[in-house]
């Protein structure tokens, strides 16, 4: 039973189309994130999500857009595919925004990855 | 600016032998540290993890090392094992108010045991 599962698990498209990506976690996790692993193999985040709430949004373009229906879901929407969007995209969750000194809490997991490819 | 780096991009060890993997950081505010290990078309798993109020942390074969003066950390597996091979990542983590633990991670190192 996946604990973090992201669909679709390879995207293939052309560019300026539209597409999303989905991310469920059956953890009961507060916290969801979206990461991307660029072709020099940088995780890098882009958003996370306290119970369907934003609170990190990295300098990522505007025609990324992030949806938590609820808290055990983030979806993830590109709009007007660039080449440059080309790379794995991660789903994580943690059980909470981290604290100070509650490390626990920093502990994320990882779903098994997005593979786009913008042609 | 890249605050978590691991220079080397590989590693190659004799299974039975100690792989020690390592990681610099730059941040003096990282206050939690996790190293990650990924397998081919899989996401990254959490392996270990470490305080910055502690300089060590030990879990089986897998023990992690934090020396704060020298913002460095290392991973050391012992025995090493074929199953070890796979990319490990080293990230940091500091803790902003609001935004909670944000992960900043380091590129990688493949590491690869030999039998």
């Amino acid at each position: 039973d996946t604990a973090v599962s992201q669909t679709p698990k390879y995207l293939v498209t052309q560019m300026g189309n539209d597409k999303s990506i989905k991310c469920e976690q059956n953890l009961g996790h507060d916290t969801m994130y979206w990461y991307k692993q660029d072709s020099k193999k940088f995780l890098k985040i882009m958003f996370s999500y306290n119970n369907k709430e934003l609170i990190i949004n990295e300098t990522v373009p505007n025609r990324f857009s992030p949806k938590s229906p609820d808290k055990a879901h983030l979806n993830l929407h590109i709009n007007s595919l660039e080449l440059g969007d080309s790379a794995v995209y991660f789903c994580a969750s943690s059980q909470d925004r981290a604290t100070g000194g509650q490390g626990d809490k920093n502990i994320q997991y990882f779903g098994a990855g997005t593979r786009l490819s913008v042609l | 600016d890249q605050q978590v780096k691991q220079n080397s991009p590989s590693l190659s060890v004799q299974e039975g032998r100690i792989s020690i993997l390592n990681c610099d950081y730059t941040n003096s505010m990282f206050d939690y540290f996790l190293w990650y290990k990924k397998y081919p078309a899989e996401g990254p798993t959490f392996l270990i993890s470490i305080s910055s109020i502690k300089d060590k942390n030990e879990d089986g074969r897998f023990t992690v090392f934090l020396n704060k003066s020298a913002k460095h950390l290392s991973l050391h597996i012992v025995p090493s094992q074929p199953g070890d091979s796979a990319v490990y990542f080293c990230a940091a983590s500091r803790y902003i108010y609001n935004q909670g633990g944000k992960l900043i991670f380091g590129q990688g190192t493949e590491l690869s045991v030999k039998p």
